[in-house]
């Protein structure tokens, strides 16, 4: 049973446009969000979080919003650029979990120019 | 560059074998965790050590274990391999436990034959 879920395995975007990216979680007791870029052969990076006592934090180009009623949260970077383009998770931890994360499959975002 | 190191970087053997994964954290990092991406698939979350002492098990075969040595490198060893242990095994670290951001190693890609 999946507790992390990005439905979406690709999205294609034009340079220069929004980019968003979706995640839905089940578990009740996440209080902690994570957005990670992985690019080929390398490990994932960390991009932004966002703790459940927010609905929007902000890094310059990326913007992570999360609507705990809808247990849904979502990455936007404005604007897209080619170098953008990896593969996006979205993680999340639960109270108590000493910070253990549960990961999406991911996302593919393609930026083309 | 993370900061964490993860050795081998490749890794082909047989079915049955037994192998043993090394992960180097970022200095003064105390966490370690391991992940397993199988294809297709997000992380999957193994096992978590603070300090020297494990702290959480994820779905983590009894096949599998792992330790944290005083100079807080972490070893991940997977014995009687099967076919679908193949996958890429991440470590990442954080400074402590709970709502600290993950720096990931590149991993080590397992292959069994």
């Amino acid at each position: 049973d999946q507790q992390v879920k990005q439905n979406s395995p690709s999205l294609s975007v034009q340079e220069g446009r929004i980019s968003i990216l979706n995640c839905d979680y089940t578990n009740s007791m996440f209080d902690y969000f994570l957005w990670y870029k992985k690019y080929p052969a390398e490990g994932p990076t960390f991009l932004i979080s966002i703790s459940s006592i927010k609905d929007k934090n902000e890094d310059g180009r990326f913007t992570v919003f999360l609507n705990k009623s809808a247990k849904h949260l979502s990455l936007h970077i404005v604007p897209s650029q080619p170098g953008d383009s990896a593969v996006y998770f979205c993680a999340a931890s639960a109270i108590g979990s000493q910070g253990n994360l549960i990961f999406g499959k991911g996302t593919k975002l393609s930026v083309k120019p | 560059d993370s900061g964490v190191t993860q050795t081998p970087k490749h890794l082909i053997t047989a079915t049955g074998q037994r192998v043993t994964l090394r992960c180097s954290p970022r200095s003064g990092d105390l966490s370690v965790y391991w992940y397993q991406q199988s294809l297709d698939q997000g992380l999957q979350f193994l096992i978590h050590y603070y300090n020297g002492e494990e702290r959480a098990k994820g779905n983590i075969l009894e096949r599998f274990s792992a330790q944290q040595f005083p100079d807080l490198h972490s070893e991940l060893n997977l014995s009687s391999l099967e076919l679908g242990d193949s996958a890429l095994y991440f470590c990442a670290s954080s400074v402590e436990g709970s709502y600290n951001e993950q720096f990931f190693g590149p991993g080590t890609r397992l292959t069994v034959l």
